[in-house]
Order: structure tokens, then C-alpha cells, then sequence
């Protein structure tokens, strides 16, 4: 089945505390983003890939690192996470050419305390 | 910069009531539209798009149509049902040739509740 999957769909931390979300894709899509979500504010997008070794900000990058070192995966790094990114993060994946519909993941529901 | 403005929710609907939820868009380019739906505790899917002007997006009933003159894609369908409460996030993309790389703005989403 084609989809994008993401670990782990829920997770309580405390300041301060080094974390990772993982996202991968089984679709062999090139361009892979992460946006949170917010209420009142929609979804914005934190980072983006349009390829393995090619990352690139969003609209709101600050306090987050990614890296693409795989085509299938592309994991959000919080180095130093604050209360400030509590929010429900999604990966998203798509082609570069022709039908580039992306696809979401199911979501990340992450609580910094 | 491109933005998208929906109307505020929650919607509450009765069963197979008409339903319209506008959006408005501000782009510098020509952007595609979309309308996407998030069922509780699930991730976004696609709903609908158009993208090109006076384009009508279909899905599941639903049907939204680009208008170029009122920068609006409102989405609606004749009759709901219980199963259609969910989020609605109408959302642009000028796709890979807008710089942002694909990036999709949404707008704040509206929540409908349809009652039997």
C-alpha cells in the first residue's frame, strides 16, 4: 500500500530534550516537506526536500533540522524543543514532475512541557 | 506573499442540507487549488483541485470551481451526510516553478458537523 508513515504518532517531552520524528514514504517520491499544524493558523511548512542531499526552509524553519540522506526518509529533528512547538506535525511527499499531488502522513501529535 | 482565507467554522449541518464553504486566495502567480479533508485523528487527504481557471473539481459530491475574477474556490455539496464531518483546508500551490518548492498554503480549515 502507498502511503507515508510516521513515527511516533504521539509523544509527551520535556524542554530541552533532544527528539526525532521519522517519516517515510514507499512511494518513491522525490520532493518530501513537514508543516505543523495549529489552531486558528492552518498548516505551515517547516522544511522541505526536493531530493536526497537537497534540504531547504519553509515558512516557519526556527528550531528545527532535517536531514535527506535516504529517498524514502526525511525525520524533523528538535534539538532543543519548547513548549512554543507543542503542535501536530505531518509529513508530506510527492513527485517532482507530472502528477505531483502530496500525499500526507497521519500526523504527529508532540507536547513539549 | 500567497494566502488563503476560509470562512470560520464550526458548521453544523443536518443531514443532506446544502453546503457552501467559501474561500478566497491572494497569489502572485497562478496558482493550483485544493481542497483537502482531515477526519478526526487522521492525516490530510486530497479532496479536490482545480488548476487552471474556471476549472471545476469533483469528488464524493463535492465540487469546487476556480474563479479567476473573484479569486474564490468555494466548496459545496447538495446533500451531506454524517460521514462528511470532518475539517475542510481549502489550500494553493504554485507547484515546483513558484520557488517554496511545492509548498501548499492553507488556509485556517472549517470544521463541519453534519446531525442526523
Amino acid at each position: 500500500e502507498a502511503q507515508v508513515t510516521q513515527n511516533p504518532r504521539y509523544l509527551i517531552t520535556v524542554t530541552g530534550k533532544k527528539l526525532t520524528v521519522t517519516c517515510s514514504q514507499n512511494m518513491n517520491h522525490e520532493y518530501m516537506s513537514w508543516y505543523r499544524q495549529d489552531p486558528g493558523l492552518g498548516l505551515r511548512q517547516i522544511y522541505y526536500s526536493m531530493n536526497v542531499e537537497v534540504t531547504d526552509k519553509g515558512d516557519v524553519p526556527e528550531g528545527y533540522k532535517v536531514s535527506r540522506k535516504e529517498k524514502r526518509n526525511f525525520p524533523l529533528i528538535l534539538e532543543s524543543p519548547s513548549p512554543n512547538q507543542t503542535s501536530l506535525y505531518f509529513c508530506a511527499s510527492s513527485f517532482t514532475q507530472g502528477y505531483n499531488e502530496q500525499f500526507f502522513g497521519p500526523g504527529t501529535r508532540l507536547t513539549v512541557l | 506573499g500567497n494566502s488563503v482565507t476560509q470562512m470560520e467554522g464550526p458548521v453544523t449541518l443536518s443531514e443532506e442540507a446544502f453546503l457552501t464553504i467559501n474561500c478566497t486566495y491572494t497569489a502572485t502567480g497562478y496558482p493550483s487549488l485544493f481542497w483537502y479533508v482531515q477526519y478526526p485523528g487522521e492525516g490530510l487527504q486530497l479532496l479536490l483541485k482545480a488548476t487552471k481557471a474556471d476549472d471545476k473539481g469533483s469528488n464524493k459530491g463535492f465540487e469546487a470551481t476556480y474563479r479567476k475574477e473573484t479569486t474564490s474556490f468555494h466548496l459545496e455539496k447538495g446533500s451531506v451526510q454524517v460521514s462528511d464531518s470532518a475539517v475542510y483546508f481549502c489550500a494553493l500551490s504554485e507547484g515546483f516553478s513558484g520557488g517554496g518548492g511545492n509548498k501548499l498554503t492553507f488556509g485556517t480549515g472549517t470544521q463541519l458537523k453534519v446531525e442526523l
